[in-house]
């Protein structure tokens, strides 16, 4: 199994909700990854966890908060967003310390809009 | 910083041409990923090299990795329709970006039947 699924597909939300991002990998990967996307650009470094601890916050605003509940699972809690924050959000998963390279396997990603 | 230099940035071809996407960096990278992703969708990953001088391929696309491990290239033979989509490349990086991937800017490649 080489899947990352992601739920949900698509969300819309105001300003002032609370809402919750979804990834699960079974590939036996202990990294995973968020990366934020807009339109047309490659995508942006958000949150590493590896092994279950954060390893990596590349400054992002406090209004996204990272949870890994465990090795397969990976959250991203979502409060008081910015129309600006509208962007496709994907998952990764890696082998990272595990192997001799690091190859990144990429969920379908939630396209979020924020009104 | 490490950075990825990918051109061109946009193609747009007819059927059954060749193309050659690059990628360039003045860092070594201990390996370099190629991905393609449809719009909406999240980025597939098509090939990881991680030996300089490398040479891979997946049907007709061919993939290389500089001897340097600095720069690789994805060549398509006879383009067709279904290879439409944005290629990017993606360089794993050393030292406190170990694991980390570095992303090229991507290609937005447009096969026109």
């Amino acid at each position: 199994d080489t899947e990352v699924t992601q739920t949900p597909k698509h969300l819309v939300m105001g300003m002032t909700n609370k809402k919750s991002l979804k990834c699960e990998q079974h590939m036996g990967h202990r990294a995973m990854y968020w990366y934020k996307q807009k339109a047309k650009k490659p995508p942006e470094l958000m949150f590493v966890y590896s092994y279950e601890k954060l390893s990596i916050n590349e400054s992002v605003p406090s209004r996204f908060s990272p949870e890994c509940p465990n090795s397969s699972l990976l959250n991203l809690h979502l409060h008081a967003l910015q129309p600006e924050d509208s962007a496709l959000y994907l998952c990764a998963s890696s082998p990272r310390g595990q192997s001799s390279y690091n190859e990144q396997f990429f969920g379908p990603g939630t396209r979020l809009t924020v009104l | 910083t490490q950075l990825l230099e990918q051109s061109p940035q946009f193609l747009s071809i007819q059927e059954g041409e060749n193309l050659t996407v690059y990628c360039n960096s003045s860092s070594v990278f201990s390996s370099l990923q190629w991905y393609r992703q449809e719009p909406g969708e999240g980025p597939v990953l098509l090939v990881t090299v991680v030996t300089g001088g490398e040479v891979k391929k997946l049907k007709r696309l061919t993939f290389q990795f500089g001897d340097a491990r600095k720069d690789s290239s994805l060549h398509i033979t006879a383009a067709q329709p279904g290879d439409t989509g944005l290629y990017l490349c993606a360089g794993e990086g050393y030292g406190g970006s170990q694991g980390n991937l570095i992303f090229g800017k991507g290609t937005k490649l447009s096969v026109k039947p």
